[in-house]
């Protein structure tokens, strides 16, 4: 079982829509996570990190299920400008230094 | 944006040249790494450092090595490059903080060098 696994997508989806993502960890021992997005051919950028007890930053929502290890992004009224790969990074250790990266969810968001 | 440059942008060799790919910092941050991106793998970790003259290995180390002489500067080399080191190299910065008793941290990406090699 890989360390950090993403459904890769793509998942097409009109504006306005909906559109959750799952990301699962088997490191029972990280303690960071995060999302970030990826536009074509550029860095990943942070886009927010999970706490345990959930948080929104606009019209994004992240929620860690540590019985369960998963992380979940929610992003609502989907704008053509949300169109990226979104990816998770969880932590190896109780340190938070050393980052596993999923691979990636492509979302279009399309008119 | 943080104040990461990675130098080439692009760079095109041939099997077997040494390859030195830069990676620059503005932000005084301790920790840098590299990653090499591939499709079908994502983002995996090479190298590390947790300071001036320290570092260690990632996951996918074998065929680099990194030098980090000062703070500001991490490089990566490809002693004699292959085909199978043509890759996205990212480069990327972390500084530790606690939190209410846990260690967080966010890692923050320079722009990438795009390397092939023939």
């Amino acid at each position: 079982r890989k360390e950090v696994e993403q459904d890769p997508g793509p998942f097409n989806v009109p504006e306005g829509a909906t559109v959750a993502f799952n990301c699962t960890y088997s490191n029972s021992a990280s303690q960071s996570f995060f999302w970030y997005r990826q536009d074509c051919r550029k860095e990943p950028k942070l886009l927010m990190s999970v706490y345990s007890s959930g948080n929104e930053d606009g019209r994004f929502t992240a929620q860690l299920n540590r019985a369960s290890q998963y992380i979940s992004l929610l992003i609502r009224d989907s704008k053509l400008s949300d169109s990226a790969t979104y990816l998770c990074a969880v932590s190896r250790d109780n340190y938070g230094q050393n980052f596993v990266f999923g691979p990636g969810t492509r979302l279009s968001v399309l008119p | 944006d943080a104040g990461i440059t990675q130098s080439p942008r692009h760079k095109v060799t041939e099997t077997g040249t040494p390859v030195t790919l830069r990676c620059h910092q503005t932000e005084n941050h301790r920790y840098m790494y590299w990653y090499r991106q591939d499709p079908g793998h994502g983002l995996r970790l090479i190298h590390y450092s947790y300071g001036v003259k320290d570092t260690d290995k990632g996951e996918v180390s074998d065929g680099y090595s990194v030098s980090r002489s000062k703070t500001e500067d991490f490089l990566l080399t490809l002693e004699s490059a292959t085909s199978s080191q043509t890759s996205v190299y990212f480069c990327a910065i972390s500084e530790l903080f606690r939190t209410s008793g846990s260690n967080t941290d966010t890692q923050y990406f320079g722009p990438g060098t795009r390397l092939t090699v023939l």
